[in-house]
């Protein structure tokens, strides 16, 4: 089982659609996750941090479950620019220099 | 916002040359830096970590002596493919953390170099 795990998609919306990835981790001890946003032969930019109360920022609510150990971003109100691939990122507890595992990403399209 | 500054961001070279990538830190010091690959369609690949003043720390399967890690300063981490074969080529990508004793910060990422060896 991979550590970290994300549907490929991709994720076809029109303009205005709500969207939800999930992401599942495997390391139950992981401490700290993160989503990132990655275009098309372009270095991830953070998109947002994942906290345990969870956290929204504009159209993006990202939430993390412990129990069912996986984590989620929710986008709201699609837009065309939203087009990207979307990559979680795990922290694992036992990781001396707090390296970061990443998923494989979900790619999303919106359309007009 | 932290700012990690990647160059250069294109080579292309031939086989057997050895290709330099200097990954700074512009406006923060990180004592830690991350080095990874990424091949089309597939996900960052950690490479190594690299720490200030030390020796780098590889993931298995990659060759230390392929890939030479010098983080000589708290600003500026670089990656050395020695002998760069064809199937060295890829998308390199450093990436570095803020240096903060509580909490735990994201990675911020330089923009990538693209190496094409024929």
């Amino acid at each position: 089982r991979k550590e970290v795990e994300q549907d490929p998609g991709p994720f076809n919306v029109p303009e205005g659609a709500t969207v939800a990835f999930n992401c599942t981790y495997s390391n139950s001890a992981s401490q700290s996750f993160f989503w990132y946003r990655q275009d098309c032969r372009k270095e991830p930019k953070l998109l947002m941090s994942v906290y345990s109360s969870g956290n929204e920022d504009g159209r993006f609510t990202a939430q993390l479950n412990r129990a069912s150990q996986y984590i989620s971003l929710l986008i709201r109100d699609s837009k065309l620019s939203d087009s990207a691939t979307y990559l979680c990122a795990v922290q694992p507890l036992n990781t001396g220099f707090q390296k970061l595992v990443f998923g494989t990403g979900t790619r999303l399209l919106v359309s007009p | 916002g932290a700012v990690v500054s990647q160059h250069p961001s294109r080579v292309i070279c031939k086989s057997g040359t050895s290709v330099k990538i200097e990954c700074r830190s512009l406006d923060f010091q990180a004592t830690t830096m991350f080095w990874y690959r990424q091949f089309p369609k597939q996900s960052l690949m950690l490479m190594a970590t690299s720490n200030e003043g030390s020796k780098a720390t590889y993931e298995q399967g990659v060759e230390k002596d392929k890939f030479l890690i010098n983080h000589a300063s708290l600003t500026l981490s670089t990656l050395t493919v020695t002998s760069a074969h064809p199937e060295d080529s890829s998308f390199y990508i450093c990436s570095a953390r803020e240096r903060v004793s509580l909490g735990s910060q994201p990675q911020h990422f330089g923009d990538g170099t693209r190496l094409s060896i024929l």
